[in-house]
């Protein structure tokens, strides 16, 4: 069974940073592509980026309001996925949550239960 | 701002049948895998249909969803209680080389 842990979310300032883990269990991490999306309160769904492991190229791939300031990554020795989140701004008030994408890029197949991170003065 | 449009909010009695759409166009369901999410308060989304027309383990056969251009549909028959949720299409756009996700569609059993 596939299991996806985050943590990292807090209370943090404007222009801030903050950087969010997910622990990988279940599958094999070297293969994996991971996504993080993010649910502003009361708001819908929004993707923040991707990864595609090295062994598939290597690729990240970002939304137009976080490109530049998130930076994702992994560290396959110990199953871990991360996003740094710098020059935080207000808008970035959001759960975050991690996603495998299995069997296609459209498909997001399992879901960690999410961290909260609140940029606020 | 999402890309892919849905109803905000459909509705009906115990046992009916209810119907969500998404409206997308060429560079995202046109050409794309369509999957769709479900989402209870506080909770995490959850798999619903992915390829268009499959169904993880463990989602009933009351579930079923089909593409057509660029929309794409998710039934829900012999609606329950359960169902109430928030439901969400996504897929990824070959032309933002983004994944982009509906607006939601909140479901309500009267």
């Amino acid at each position: 069974e596939v299991q996806l842990v985050e943590s990292g979310g807090a209370l943090v300032k404007p222009g801030g940073s903050l950087r969010l883990s997910c622990e990988v269990l279940g599958l094999s991490f070297s293969d994996a592509w991971m996504t993080w999306v993010r649910q502003a309160p009361g708001e819908g769904l929004e993707w923040v980026g991707r990864s595609i492991p090295e062994r598939g190229g290597g690729a990240t791939d970002y939304a137009a309001p976080v490109k530049g300031r998130f930076t994702i990554s992994r560290d396959y020795s110990r199953n871990m996925f991360y996003l740094q989140m710098n020059s935080l701004k207000i808008e970035d008030t959001a759960v975050y949550f991690c996603s495998w994408i299995d069997k296609t890029p459209s498909n997001l197949a399992s879901w960690g239960p999410g961290t909260q991170v609140t940029v606020s003065s | 701002q999402s890309v892919l449009t849905q109803p905000p909010s459909v509705s009906a009695a115990p046992g009916q049948r209810v119907t969500i759409s998404c409206s997308g166009s060429s560079s995202n369901i046109g050409n794309n895998y369509v999957s769709w999410y479900h989402q209870l308060p506080g909770t995490a989304p959850k798999l619903l249909m992915y390829e268009n027309t499959k169904r993880p383990s463990g989602i009933p056969d009351r579930f079923s969803g089909s593409k057509s251009g660029t929309s794409a549909t998710l039934g829900i028959t012999g609606l329950q209680t359960g169902d109430e949720a928030d439901y969400y299409c996504g897929t990824w756009d070959s032309t933002l080389s983004v994944y982009v996700f509906g607006t939601g569609t909140k479901v309500a059993v009267l």
